[in-house]
């Protein structure tokens, strides 16, 4: 049974460009959420998507969007990169509420 | 402001010995998740509480829901290098949103 998986799982881009990056949820869950972990802190929510709709959002610019396709695999676009965007983005999928997440070894995006 | 702070920040003990770490806030929870997450890995669940006093074990790690539910404490026994890692709670109040905490760094050391 494949837990979520995210790819790539490294990336180096250049300030200013965009990034892509791709999240596959656990079977049988809907539910997919992203995060930013910077070095040594805990993850910071980023957006969840449910039914290919944006459900709920955290304290990040528009810079970052997402998208829930209907096999309920998602996306995370990262436009006009800044250095401070580097950090581990980590993709996690639920189908129950109240109840843990299970996530993927994420995504390390370097920016230089 | 951190919603939730836990305690100590970084830790570093020998094989064999006891540990206790803390997740505190001001706010109510309806239930609580521990999560462990080793490098170059995401977080791995180890336990959801939900009710207010609640124990639960699993292994050598012990998980503790305070009475008012505004904080938790995971205790570890005998603690062993395969313990080490990134320790962290977070919280869902239920508007689908997990709100992770400072988290501790533990290090074992063989």
């Amino acid at each position: 049974d494949a837990g979520v998986t995210q790819s790539p799982t490294h990336l180096i881009k250049t300030r200013g460009q965009q990034v892509t990056l791709r999240c596959s949820p656990k079977s049988g869950h809907d539910t997919v959420s992203w995060y930013q972990q910077a070095l040594g802190q805990g993850p910071q929510f980023i957006f969840q998507y449910y039914e290919e709709e944006e459900r709920q959002r955290g304290n990040f610019p528009d810079r970052f969007s997402g998208h829930q396709f209907p096999n309920y695999s998602s996306e995370l676009n990262v436009n006009a990169l800044l250095l401070g965007d580097s950090a581990l983005y980590l993709c996690a999928s639920s189908g129950e509420k109240n109840y843990g997440y299970t996530f993927g070894s994420g995504t390390r995006l370097t920016v230089v | 402001t951190q919603l939730l702070e836990q305690s100590p920040q970084f830790l570093s003990i020998q094989e064999g010995e006891n540990l206790t770490v803390y997740c505190n806030s001001s706010s109510v929870f309806s239930s609580l998740q521990w999560y462990r997450q080793e490098p170059g890995e995401g977080p791995v669940l180890l336990v959801t509480v939900v009710t207010g006093g609640e124990v639960k074990k699993l292994k050598r790690l012990t998980f503790q829901f305070g009475d008012a539910r505004k904080d938790s404490s995971l205790h570890i026994t005998a603690a062993q290098p395969g313990d080490t890692g990134l320790y962290l709670c977070a919280v869902n109040f239920g508007n689908e949103k997990l709100t992770f905490g400072t988290g501790t760094r533990l290090t074992i050391i063989p």
